[in-house]
């Protein structure tokens, strides 16, 4: 069966600070992979997706940056947080019945 | 422009009170519309896709239908662990490539009081 790792769950890091969460995925090969933030009352906004190795798609112009170095590991990074980037950050991936996610990371900047 | 919209906002049952929570669409042509539940600190569960008007999945307390411009998410008899937040997607033609993105829902978030 298909699994979906992310780590840490929670992580509080000072402004202007490095971030980097990870995300893998088992049990599927060549999946499509995303990162969302989710904040309270505006739903998940995706970031980033993934459909392969080194493919990186940005949805939105933003502090933050993604990078796939394999297959099934997805890198969510920043090399200096702003206050702006707390938040609740999922990684997901899909297949045609929809999506997987991740437990989520909880980031506060302070 | 795709869009999905959700309602109520928030919705308090008593423990028995049956309901329905309502996500209404506006998308280009549907591929997929989705159901997800999501618990506070967590990522969204999947419940149901549903691909076609008519269609209906259930669940246990949970049945999902879907017409040509929305989607019903019916409760029959909710227990307080039934509280958690709703979340709607939908998958449009638009994004029928390769990328599969989504289209979400601000979501419903529902109480239930024992």
């Amino acid at each position: 069966s298909q699994t979906i790792h992310q780590w840490p769950a929670t992580l509080v890091q000072p402004v202007g600070s490095p971030l980097s969460l990870e995300c893998t995925v088992e049990g599927t090969s060549n999946p499509n992979l995303y990162w969302y933030r989710q904040a309270a009352g505006r739903g998940l906004q995706l970031l980033f997706y993934s459909v392969g190795i080194g493919q990186i798609s940005s949805e939105v112009p933003q502090n933050l940056s993604a990078s796939r170095p394999q297959d099934r590991q997805f890198i969510l990074s920043s090399k200096k947080l702003l206050l702006s980037d707390s938040g609740f950050y999922l990684c997901a991936w899909s297949s045609r019945w929809g999506y997987t996610f991740g437990s989520g990371t909880r980031l506060t900047v302070v | 422009e795709d869009q999905v919209t959700q309602s109520p906002e928030a919705l308090r049952l008593q423990e028995g009170e049956s309901s329905s929570l309502n996500c209404s669409y506006t998308v280009s042509g549907l591929r997929g519309l989705f159901w997800y539940r999501q618990d506070p600190g967590k990522g969204p569960e999947f419940l149901f896709t549903l691909y076609s008007a008519g269609e209906e999945k259930e669940k246990e307390r949970l049945k999902a239908t879907l017409t040509k411009k929305e989607s019903f998410l019916h409760i029959t008899a909710p227990k307080p662990e039934d509280s958690a937040t709703y979340l709607c997607a939908v998958h449009s033609v638009t994004n029928a490539g390769n990328n599969r993105k989504l289209i979400w829902g601000l979501g419903t978030s529902l109480g239930v009081n024992p």
